[in-house]
């Protein structure tokens, strides 16, 4: 079955330190998201990005944030200056239609960021 | 209003038991609904689209309430393996498209 492989599992970075979480969509995929999900909360919507442009951003996706599909095949998300509270769960996904379509979505195990 | 309430639980349940999960959402105007699976510090899994006319897929039904706008989930001759969050997922019309929200999920303890 295919998969969104996402790297590193778990990344410990210094607050202040610029991090990038790695992210593999499904080959046939046109349509690429990011999520977090703190500890013990819901999960949210940071971006979503397609033909190698933002879609669409929400609140929390500020200055701060950055995404980018530099080859073919990865997507990265890049998190300038972290803050102790960019602690989380950042999880990748990717669809065949846009939000999902009729299908969902297909995610990655996810990257643990933690900042210290 | 939240955009997509759920009851977080914990529902705890025996093995062999039935057990049902209701998810509210306000935008009337939404497209497309989904519950998925996650289990603790894992990633959301597709369990199911939800389908107007309801739908099933071996011990899990899922039923569409546009009236009353809710979804629900019920899990029939609950297995150990069933105990996760199952969060409800509803793709809603927004200007210029659509969102994607996430419900905060109901827990699920299946007990021997």
């Amino acid at each position: 079955e295919p998969e969104v492989t996402q790297t590193p599992s778990h990344q410990v970075t210094q607050m202040g330190q610029e991090v990038i979480l790695r992210c593999v969509p499904i080959s046939n995929h046109l349509y690429f998201y990011w999520y977090r999900q703190i500890l013990g909360q819901k999960v949210e919507f940071l971006v979503s990005f397609y033909n190698n442009e933002i879609s669409e951003k929400s609140e929390i996706f500020d200055d701060q944030f950055s995404v980018e599909r530099p080859d073919g095949s990865n997507f990265t998300l890049k998190i300038r200056s972290t803050k102790l509270e960019d602690s989380a769960m950042y999880f990748c996904a990717s669809s065949e239609a846009l939000w999902g379509g009729d299908y969902g979505y297909t995610f990655g195990s996810g990257t643990r960021l933690t900042v210290v | 209003r939240k955009e997509v309430e759920q009851d977080p639980g914990p529902f705890n349940v025996p093995e062999g038991a039935t057990v049902a999960f209701n998810c509210t959402y306000s935008n009337s105007a939404s497209q497309s609904f989904f519950w998925y699976r996650q289990d603790c510090r894992k990633e959301p899994k597709l369990l199911m689209s939800v389908y107007s006319s309801g739908n099933e897929d071996g011990r899990f039904t899922a039923q569409l309430n546009r009236a009353s706008q809710y979804i629900s989930l019920l899990i029939r001759d609950s297995k150990l393996s069933d105990s996760a969050t199952y969060l409800c997922v509803v793709k809603v019309v927004r200007t210029g498209g659509f969102k994607t929200i996430f419900g905060a999920g109901t827990r699920l303890f299946v007990k021997a």
